[in-house]
């Protein structure tokens, strides 16, 4: 079955030290979405591509996190420096814009910043 | 910009009763889809049903059903028969497919309901 993987599944790290957070797409879909989830806050977006291209990045902290898709098959999420608030799980997801407009989700990274 | 809201933070169903989750939503769009999601504490997030804003029939899946109301942009889930294994937290989230809009694909999310089914 084609699914989205990420990785790492669980981080543990301390403040200030950089973390990359890595995700696969299944391949053909052209549209990959990087989400947060804190109890806080819930599910936000923090980045959006659509074939490749950054469309949205409203919801990232521009001064520490950065998003890039180096090619079709895997989508980056970096911070740097890390921070505690950044503790969370980061879901990946990826979709098409076709007839179902699912969206497919990584199993996402926990992240604990110490 | 689309909202989504969840006005129950929690539920509670018998096992083998029924139990519906609301959600509404805002968005001046006239073609998206909306979702159901499902979160076990495994965290996975798994699609439950899913309704196309141009279809009038409400979309079902087995035991899960929808009550879509476009003109009073409500989307609420219905779980017949519920299980012990349905106790997550359950998410309704609204995409655009409005092509050319900078929303367009955009994936937004209510804050969630946690059901627990109590057996």
């Amino acid at each position: 079955d084609a699914r989205v993987t990420q990785t790492p599944r669980d981080k543990v790290t301390e403040m200030g030290q950089e973390v990359t957070m890595r995700c696969q797409p299944i391949l053909g879909h052209n549209t990959v979405f990087w989400y947060r989830q804190t109890m806080m806050q819930g599910l936000e977006l923090l980045a959006y591509f659509r074939n490749r291209a950054p469309l949205d990045d409203s919801g990232m902290p521009k001064d520490r996190f950065s998003a890039e898709m180096p090619d079709a098959t895997l989508a980056t999420l970096k911070i740097q420096p890390s921070e505690p608030r950044d503790s969370a799980v980061y879901f990946c997801a990826s979709g098409d814009l076709g007839v179902t407009g699912e969206l497919f989700f990584g199993e996402g990274s926990r992240l604990t910043v110490l | 910009a689309q909202t989504v809201t969840q006005s129950q933070p929690e539920m509670s169903v018998q096992e083998a009763e029924t139990v519906t989750l609301s959600c509404t939503y805002d968005t001046s769009e006239s073609d998206y889809y909306l979702f159901w999601y499902k979160q076990p504490p495994s965290r996975q997030m798994i699609l439950v049903i899913r309704q196309e804003a141009y279809k009038q029939q409400n979309a079902t899946e087995n035991r899960f059903s929808v009550n879509f109301q476009k003109a009073a942009k409500s989307f609420s889930l219905k779980i017949s028969d519920s299980q012990l294994g349905d106790a997550a937290m359950y998410f309704c989230a609204y995409r655009s497919a409005q092509a050319g809009g900078t929303s367009y694909g955009k994936l937004t999310f209510g804050q969630g309901t946690i059901l627990t089914v109590h057996p």
